[in-house]
């Protein structure tokens, strides 16, 4: 059984859309990481959240630790925005991160 | 911005052969991982290391691999006798003390190994 589980693991999207990305997960965390992995492979950190609500630019996310479930909303989608998505906790034992499969977004212009 | 450095961005090599990855960490951090991705899966933890030990270590991080932190700033990830399944993206990440947990990672190192 996967601890950290995503969906959709593909988005389709017009630019100027709203769009959302889901994280649950099942284990005991400290913090959950919301992560953007471009197609040269870099993966770089776009939040960090233990409760309640972050937001950067056009990027809002959101974590409810009792429903063990986080979200990444995105606000007037762009073509740049085209990544995969990765939702990554850590462990409440330890401060190892465990990923979630990642979504693949597109932005169609 | 301080950040985490990689090399080499690419390394192919033959199976049996030994690779070193270097990762340097951003400077004031003293906790270190390693993590892989072989392609088209998701990403996998290998190994924490704080105090110049192994804090922790996964299935995969078995005895053909070793890290090191030999000269206080590098920070390193030795396969001994690769094979073709160590093929894979490999990311370092590096974090301050508690409270500041967040994770920075580098840009990977990709190993090909034919």
């Amino acid at each position: 059984k996967n601890e950290v589980e995503q969906s959709p693991q593909n988005l389709t999207a017009q630019e100027g859309e709203f769009i959302t990305i889901n994280c649950s997960y099942s284990v005991g965390i400290s913090a959950l990481h919301w992560l953007q992995q471009h197609p040269g492979g870099g993966i770089v950190s776009l939040f960090m959240l233990s409760s309640g609500k972050k937001k950067h630019g056009r990027l809002i996310a959101t974590i409810n630790i009792q429903e063990k479930h986080s979200s990444l909303h995105i606000t007037a989608s762009h073509p740049r925005d085209s990544a995969v998505y990765i939702c990554a906790v850590i462990m409440d034992s330890s401060y190892k991160l465990i990923f979630g499969s990642g979504t693949r977004l597109l932005v169609r212009p | 911005e301080p950040e985490v450095t990689q090399t080499p961005s690419h390394q192919v090599t033959q199976m049996g052969q030994e690779v070193i990855l270097r990762c340097v960490p951003i400077s004031n951090h003293l906790y270190f991982y390693w993590y892989r991705q072989i392609l088209g899966q998701k990403v996998e933890f290998l190994v924490s290391f704080y105090n110049n030990e192994i804090s922790e270590k996964s299935e995969i991080f078995d005895d053909q691999f070793s890290v090191e932190r030999p000269d206080g700033s590098n920070f390193t990830l030795k396969i001994r006798s690769t094979k073709l399944e160590d093929s894979a993206m490999y990311f370092c990440a590096s974090r301050g003390l508690p409270p500041y947990n967040e994770q920075f990672f580098g840009p990977g190192t990709r190993l090909t190994v034919l």
